[in-house]
Order: structure tokens, then C-alpha cells, then sequence
């Protein structure tokens, strides 16, 4: 069975400062990569997405992850965060299962940005 | 408004009643997804349909779980004899075959006294 792991359950971090929060899968086979994030009282939404194609994706608020297939890894960044990025971050992962498509979610990351 | 929607927002019932949620999703989305989500963690993929075609319904938590999408629009999922462990945020989210992204709705809160 596939999973999902998001190593920060929670990650502080200042105005215009870089973050990072982490995201490894366990899978050798081919998957489709997504983060989504939910922002207070409001419902999950997709950030970016990683199908196939050139590993490095990019969201329209700046945010970018990069598809690691070695590490497994599908890290997301931002060099510079906002107040407005206060929010849960969810790593998914989505693995063709005997014809189904089976998605796996992480527990969630919950980035908080001090002003 | 066009996005997923949930009926109802918040639920409350009392131990070993039965209670339905129903899910609309967006209306050229084939598929449609049910999860569960518990404080502190990520949504828990139950079971998904495309059209009225329930593909796999093996993560369904018991047998008092079940899901319909009989006309392959809107979807209900219903929980027999509810218990105080059922209590959670039940998520309905859609898609468009072959796009992979899922919409979600704003979920039904389920508490279970």
C-alpha cells in the first residue's frame, strides 16, 4: 500500500522569509502528485500538480515543487511567504491500482506566517 | 454557483441512527470521490465512482458504509447504526476523466453523540 508523508506537522515562519515543506511517498510505480491547500474555513483547493513531463511545477501564487523520482520525494518551496499563505498544506499522491485510481492523502502540514 | 456541493453542512445524531450525506458535483465531472477527514489528519479516501460505476469500494470503513451515484450526477453516502467513532468531516470531491485534480466540497460535519 502507497503512503504519504509529511515530515512538519506544523512550520512558523516569517514574512517574506523561504519555506519548505516536505513531502516523501512510498511507491515504485508510477504516480500522479498533487499538493492542495486549505485555507481557514474554507474547503481544500489544488495547488499544483505533477503528471509527467518536466519535474519542476509551479502554482500561480508562487509556489513550486519539484517531482524527486529517486528520493521519492515532492517537496514544496516558496522563496518568499506571505501572511495570506497561513494555511493547511495536504500532499496527495495518486497510484493506478488494478484499474482504479486510489488517492492517498498526507496528515497535512500547517504553515503559519508570523508578520 | 458551480463548484462541488454538500447537503447538509453540519450534522448532528444520536448513536445507532442512520444518517445520509449527498454530494452534487460539478455537472460534466465523471468522477465523484467520498472521504473522511478527522482532526489532525488528511483526507481518507472511502470509495469513488465514475459515472454511476462504483470502481472501488474496498476502503469503505465498515459495511454500515455504503455509497450510491445512481444516475451518475449526484451521489449520497449513508452510515447505518452510527457510532461516536463516525464522528468526522465527510468529504465529497470530483473530477473530470482523465484530469486527475479533484474539486472538493465544504464537507459534512458529523457529530455523533
Amino acid at each position: 500500500a502507497q503512503s504519504v508523508t509529511q515530515l512538519d506537522s506544523q512550520v512558523p515562519v516569517f514574512e517574506e522569509a523561504p519555506v519548505e515543506l516536505r513531502c516523501n511517498y512510498s511507491s515504485s510505480v508510477s504516480v500522479y502528485l498533487f499538493w492542495y491547500v486549505q485555507y481557514p474555513n474554507q474547503g481544500l483547493q489544488l495547488l499544483l500538480k505533477y503528471l509527467s513531463g518536466s519535474t519542476l511545477v509551479e502554482s500561480i501564487n508562487g509556489f513550486e515543487a519539484e517531482f524527486n523520482k529517486s528520493q521519492t520525494s515532492f517537496h514544496l518551496r516558496k522563496p518568499s511567504v506571505h501572511i495570506s499563505d497561513t494555511a493547511e498544506y495536504f500532499c496527495a499522491v495518486t497510484l493506478l491500482s488494478g484499474g482504479s485510481y486510489i488517492p492517498t492523502f498526507g496528515r497535512g502540514t500547517s504553515l503559519i506566517v508570523h508578520p | 454557483d458551480t463548484g462541488v456541493s454538500q447537503d447538509p453542512r453540519h450534522k448532528i445524531t444520536k448513536r445507532g441512527q442512520n444518517v445520509t450525506f449527498r454530494c452534487d458535483p460539478i455537472s460534466e465531472h465523471n468522477r465523484l470521490y467520498w472521504y473522511r477527514q478527522t482532526l489532525g489528519q488528511g483526507p481518507e479516501f472511502l470509495t469513488y465512482f465514475q459515472n454511476e460505476a462504483q470502481l472501488e469500494k474496498s476502503r469503505l470503513l465498515s459495511d454500515r458504509f455504503s455509497a450510491e451515484r445512481p444516475k451518475g450526477s449526484f451521489s449520497t453516502l449513508e452510515i447505518q447504526r452510527t457510532e461516536q467513532g463516525d464522528s468526522a468531516m465527510y468529504l465529497c470531491a470530483t473530477g473530470a476523466l482523465g484530469y486527475n485534480e479533484q474539486f472538493f466540497g465544504p464537507g459534512t460535519r458529523l457529530t455523533v453523540l
